[in-house]
């Protein structure tokens, strides 16, 4: 299993500031077949499902707003946010899914500070 | 619109069943792996079982391997999960997502509570 780990388990930041949270895989989940990075991020709030924010790694989900952003490659990824607002409170999660099982991330959680 | 809609989650006693529903919708569901992940109270998502398009390939986490059964009628546009020999720590919100990862839609989830 491709195992993912999340860091860190919480942050908080300023209104207007930079969060940046890190995913690193067990194992690479670039594929060689097309070059892309099977790695997502989603964001969930209390009482919700998770919403989609990132695909491929850095490709945006139709709807987010560009504050939200995605890069990294192989086996270490970043989801920043570069102008984290109020509603931007709530946990992340990543994912792969390279192979089966498509594991998450232990989650971080998102606070104003 | 896609809306994918789980339903038959509740309170069961230890060693119990239940089986879920998803009932989708707003896309073609044949053409789509689906996949079951669930949550429970205050901890983060968990993946259970996914099933391929035509139902061919059924994959489950290791922890409910031999009591849950994932299945899904194409003609009726649904994702079933069978689940057998509950335990209390399968306690959570049982959520259906369309796809194999990455997961565009989601359901809004159905609670199970394993509980005497």
């Amino acid at each position: 299993d491709i195992v993912m780990t999340q860091s860190p388990d919480s942050l908080a930041v300023s209104l207007g500031e930079r969060a940046t949270i890190n995913c690193k895989s067990s194992q690479s989940v670039l594929s060689s077949s097309n070059n892309k990075n099977f790695l997502a991020w989603f964001q969930q709030k209390p009482g919700q499902p998770p919403k989609p924010l990132i695909y491929w790694a850095s490709i945006r989900a139709s709807g987010v707003p560009d504050r939200f952003s995605g890069s990294g490659s192989g086996t270490d990824f970043t989801l920043t946010i570069s102008s984290l607002q109020a509603e931007d409170v709530a946990l992340y999660y990543c994912q792969h899914y390279y192979n089966t099982p498509p594991l998450f991330g232990g989650g971080t959680k998102v606070e104003i500070k | 619109e896609v809306q994918v809609v789980e339903s038959g989650g509740g309170l069961v006693q230890p060693g119990g069943s239940l089986r879920l529903s998803c009932a989708a919708s707003g896309f073609t569901f044949s053409t789509y792996w689906m996949t079951w992940v669930r949550q429970a109270p205050g901890k983060g998502l968990e993946w259970v079982a996914n099933i391929k398009e035509d139902g061919s390939d059924k994959y489950y986490v290791d922890s409910v391997k031999g009591r849950f059964t994932i299945s899904r009628d194409n003609a009726k546009n649904s994702l079933y999960l069978q689940m057998n020999g509950l335990r209390t720590d399968d306690t959570a919100v049982y959520y259906c997502a369309v796809g194999f990862g990455g997961f565009e839609y989601w359901g809004q989830g159905t609670l199970v509570t394993v509980s005497s």
